[in-house]
């Protein structure tokens, strides 16, 4: 079935620093693709509709100028919290969309802890 | 505009016992339903989906669950509880093909010996 790719699985950095994040759609081309915060024993929040080639369409309260997307090709999207703070601190999961398809295919997510 | 709603944000149940989550939707247009599974520090698996068709479906590790639209409701039932089947549940909804999914607020499963 369709896989994708979450990379880094976990990341701890200092807070002001940046950190990307990568979703990679491994046998299918994504013409779209999600990215979602989730807390300590919340639901999954979409924070951004990430559009090959274009540009990314962001929740109302979400922070275009610190949660930085960018999607490249039809298999890379990438997020890259800027001069993160402990508050940015979640675990954060892509999705992606196969072509002609429903459901979405999520990657493994990634935990940032920022000290 | 299209919304989850989980009932039970925990439950519990023995081995070998049903199981039964509760999942109600509420969508402007046919909706697209899914359950999906989590376990810890992991992404989501998906257990199984309704699009047409059939409004009972069959997913994987024995669980199945029933679309009716009258009741607006597409609960997760699985016969009988393996330990295995311990986490994190969410139920989800799309408008249709191509859209972003919502998200319910999850049902942690505890499945006890």
């Amino acid at each position: 079935g369709a896989v994708v790719s979450q990379h880094p699985s976990w990341v701890i950095c200092k807070s002001g620093t940046s950190v990307k994040i990568e979703c990679r759609s491994l046998d299918f081309q994504a013409t779209t693709m999600f990215w979602y915060r989730q807390f300590p024993k919340q639901s999954l929040m979409l924070m951004a509709t990430s559009n090959e080639g274009s540009k990314a369409t962001y929740e109302q309260g979400v922070e275009k100028d610190k949660f930085l997307i960018n999607h490249a090709s039809l298999t890379l999207s990438t997020l890259t919290v800027t001069s993160a703070h402990p508050e940015d601190s979640s675990f954060y999961i892509c999705s992606a969309k196969s072509p002609g398809t429903s459901p979405l295919h999520f990657g493994n997510g990634t935990r940032l802890t920022v000290t | 505009a299209q919304s989850v709603t989980q009932l039970g944000s925990h439950v519990s149940v023995s081995e070998g016992a049903l199981v039964l989550l509760r999942c109600n939707y509420s969508s402007s247009v046919p909706p697209y339903l899914f359950w999906y599974v989590q376990y810890p520090n992991q992404g989501l698996q998906l257990l199984l989906k309704y699009t047409t068709g059939a409004t009972l479906v069959k997913g994987i590790n024995g669980f199945e669950a029933e679309f009716k639209k009258s009741e607006t409701s597409f609960h997760l039932t699985k016969p009988s509880a393996h330990m295995s089947d311990a986490a994190e549940y969410f139920c989800a909804v799309t408008p249709g093909v191509g859209n972003d999914m919502r998200f319910g607020a999850g049902t942690r499963l505890t499945v006890k010996p």
